[in-house]
């Protein structure tokens, strides 16, 4: 991917319901990966999902799932019951050519108890 | 457990000095990253390196050098700092598998640089 855009610089959600974040990216390949990290104020990244382009199946990890979109180049990142924990900033990363990551701005989440 | 090791967690430098920030893996990877983190503006790329004494240029290289001796090992150099490198600067690293970054990256816990 050459440019990654995460439209929502940040959102709430209350605790137990679902948020939907959204990232759209530019790319010419065929055949990548997909990631989204979080980032809690501990400052650590912590990878949350991976896709691979290939694959038509959405990935899903307990309460994360993607809703990819290869055409449309779309992958956004759903995460149900939410909690308290999962306030944190959630980036965006397509594979942008050979082994790196793009990343894109970020999106604030905030979960209200 | 797998880990990104950045040497300082937090660093005040004055304007002018020779800045390491030093990174160090131990899980063998080939590839290793330093981005810069500063708000909304996200991660960007300084330089990456896929193996000992080799680097490359990120998008944003300028006012910063590398330096990657042994492979566990990967530094960040800035020659005469300057106020406008204050950041949150984070190391990565993932291995080489031939399919791109299929693992994604092993992020440090970042260091933030202030200078003054």
């Amino acid at each position: 991917a050459q440019t990654v855009t995460q439209s929502q610089p940040e959102m709430s959600v209350q605790e137990a319901e679902t948020v939907t974040l959204s990232c759209t990216y530019d790319t010419s390949e065929s055949d990548y990966y997909l990631f989204w990290y979080k980032q809690p104020p501990s400052r650590q990244m912590i990878l949350v999902i991976r896709q691979e382009a290939y694959k038509q199946q959405n990935a899903t990890e307990n309460r994360f799932s993607v809703n990819f979109q290869k055409a449309a180049k779309s992958f956004s990142l759903k995460i149900s019951d939410s909690q308290l924990g999962d306030a944190a900033m959630y980036f965006c990363a397509p594979q942008g050519g050979s082994e790196k990551l793009v990343f894109g701005k970020g999106t604030k989440l905030t979960v209200n108890p | 457990d797998v880990k990104v090791t950045q040497s300082s967690r937090y660093l005040v430098k004055r304007t002018g000095e020779k800045v390491f920030l030093e990174c160090v893996q131990d899980m063998d990877h080939e590839n290793m990253f330093w981005y810069r983190q500063d708000p909304g503006l996200g991660l960007r790329l300084i330089y990456f390196s896929y193996d000992v004494k080799m680097k490359e240029k990120g998008d944003i290289p300028e006012g910063y050098s590398v330096s990657r001796e042994k492979k566990e090992r990967f530094s960040l150099i800035l020659e005469s700092a300057s106020t406008n490198q204050t950041s949150m600067y984070l190391c990565a690293s993932s291995m080489s598998d031939g399919q791109g970054a299929s693992e994604g990256y092993t992020f440090g816990s970042g260091t933030r640089l202030t200078v003054v």
